[in-house]
């Protein structure tokens, strides 16, 4: 059973870039049975996806924030990680990490599993 | 693309049965039977109970059931016990992307 925990500052300036990274308790980044991914949720407000990456480094984000978003990863730290440019107050949120079940390329359905999220805050 | 739309709450009494509604479009929920559905308690992270539309990941009990027509899906809830009072959300495949709905409280009377 894989297990996700998010990581990173909570506080972020804006214009500066928020950074987070996925880690893994149990299971391996390498595996080839998801897209890991990262969601997000302002407070109060609903889910919003960001993006995924796959072992192989293929990544693939929202259009909405496709300009100031980079997903990667780091099979040496069995870990991925994403950052995020140019934040204002609207970026923030909980932010989660989150493994993307496939089918075949690039047909994708449900998230499980979830990290615990964390919070970050832009503000100066 | 915008997000899916569900209510933003419905109620019901312990032993009764609530539906939530989701919809989107032919090239989201409607195009593909790629739908999923998260409750998400309160302070806690989004756990997925439906996903391909009407199926129930092992754990997640029998009262919680799925099912789509057209471009809505829909999530029942039957015999409404209080540790149903959440927000669920759905969520479906579009393409190239994920979209989610705006989430629906769930209150139990």
């Amino acid at each position: 059973q894989v297990q996700l925990q998010e990581s990173g500052p909570g506080l972020v300036k804006p214009s500066e870039t928020l950074s987070l990274t996925c880690t893994f308790s149990r299971g391996s980044v390498s595996s080839g049975s998801y897209y890991w991914s990262w969601i997000r949720q302002p407070p109060g407000k609903g889910l919003e996806w960001i993006g995924y990456i796959y072992h192989s480094g293929t990544t693939n984000y929202n259009p909405s924030l496709k300009s100031r978003v980079t997903i990667s990863i780091d099979t040496s730290k069995n870990q991925f990680s994403l950052k995020l440019s140019s934040v204002t107050a609207a970026d923030t949120a909980v932010y989660y990490c989150a493994g993307l079940n496939y089918y075949g390329p690039g047909v994708y359905n449900w998230f499980d599993p979830w990290g615990q999220g964390t919070l970050v805050t832009v503000s100066s | 693309q915008s997000a899916l739309t569900q209510p933003r709450s419905v109620s019901g009494s312990p032993g009764q049965s609530v539906t939530i509604s989701c919809t989107g479009t032919s090239s989201d929920v409607g195009g593909y039977n790629f739908v999923s559905w998260y409750q998400q308690l309160p302070g806690e992270a989004p756990q997925l109970i439906i996903y391909d539309v009407s199926k129930r990941p092992s754990g997640v009990p029998d009262r919680f059931s799925g099912s789509k027509s057209g471009n809505t899906a829909s999530l029942t809830v039957s015999g409404l016990q209080a540790e149903d009072e959440a927000d669920y959300y759905c969520c479906s495949y579009a393409g190239t992307s994920v979209l989610f709905g705006g989430g629906t409280k769930v209150t139990v009377l």
